[in-house]
């Protein structure tokens, strides 16, 4: 079946340091590729997607790219704020049907 | 444009009871999804609504089931409550039904406690 695995946290970083959290997958076919942010005490936040092979999803300075050849969505951010401290999760949409699968999450704190 | 909202916020329960949770999704989506979050953990699929009918199911057992209304609001009921269905319950909703690029925008979720 389809799953995702994104390292474990907690991940604890000085502002302004460079951010990545791997993230792999399983699917049959060409599922799209999601990472959602969820704040303390709110729901998830879409951050970004991409929905076939070499996109690349973007926003809020945040990047991933959709590697077929290595079934990788890894996340990245060349500088980190406090405000970003959340937990992140990577998640996959399988290509007929809108089910999303979910990594068990990475927490991100980040330090003033 | 209203978002995702969900009720009651949190939730108390005892072993045996049921339990109801509502969620009205964001205008001009026609499709409902339910996850279940547990602490640590990310969500997990329980089923999806597309206009009033099931349109799939996660790996959970019957006594989970839901309805959605024609105005697309939904509910999921839970049956005999387990300490293990404590957990955040969380609603999604899209437009489209199963295109796998139409972005789910999920509500804060209901907080449920089973004593």
């Amino acid at each position: 079946g389809n799953s995702v695995t994104q390292m474990e946290g907690p991940v604890t970083l000085s502002e302004e340091a460079f951010l990545t959290i791997n993230c792999t997958y399983t699917a049959t076919g060409y599922p799209s590729l999601f990472w959602y942010v969820q704040y303390p005490g709110e729901g998830l936040q879409l951050l970004l997607k991409a929905t076939k092979a070499d996109d690349k999803g973007s926003n809020k300075g945040f990047e991933a790219t959709y590697r077929k050849e290595t079934t990788s969505f890894h996340l990245e951010k060349g500088s980190v704020q406090v405000s970003d401290s959340a937990v992140y999760f990577c998640a996959l949409s399988a290509q007929y049907g809108n089910k999303l699968v979910f990594g068990a999450g990475t927490i991100l704190r980040v330090k003033s | 444009e209203t978002g995702v909202t969900q009720s009651p916020t949190h939730l108390i329960k005892t072993r045996g009871q049921q339990v109801t949770l509502r969620c009205s999704s964001q205008s001009g989506h026609n499709t409902v999804s339910w996850y279940q979050q547990a602490l640590g953990q990310g969500p997990q699929f329980i089923f999806q609504y597309y206009r009033e009918e099931e349109n799939g199911r996660g790996n959970f057992p019957p006594r989970f089931s839901g309805l959605q209304f024609p105005n697309y609001s939904s509910e999921l009921n839970v049956n005999a409550l387990e300490l293990d269905d404590s957990a955040l319950y969380l609603c999604a909703s899209s437009s489209g039904g199963e295109s796998s690029y139409n972005e789910q925008f999920f509500g804060p979720g209901t907080r449920l406690t089973v004593l």
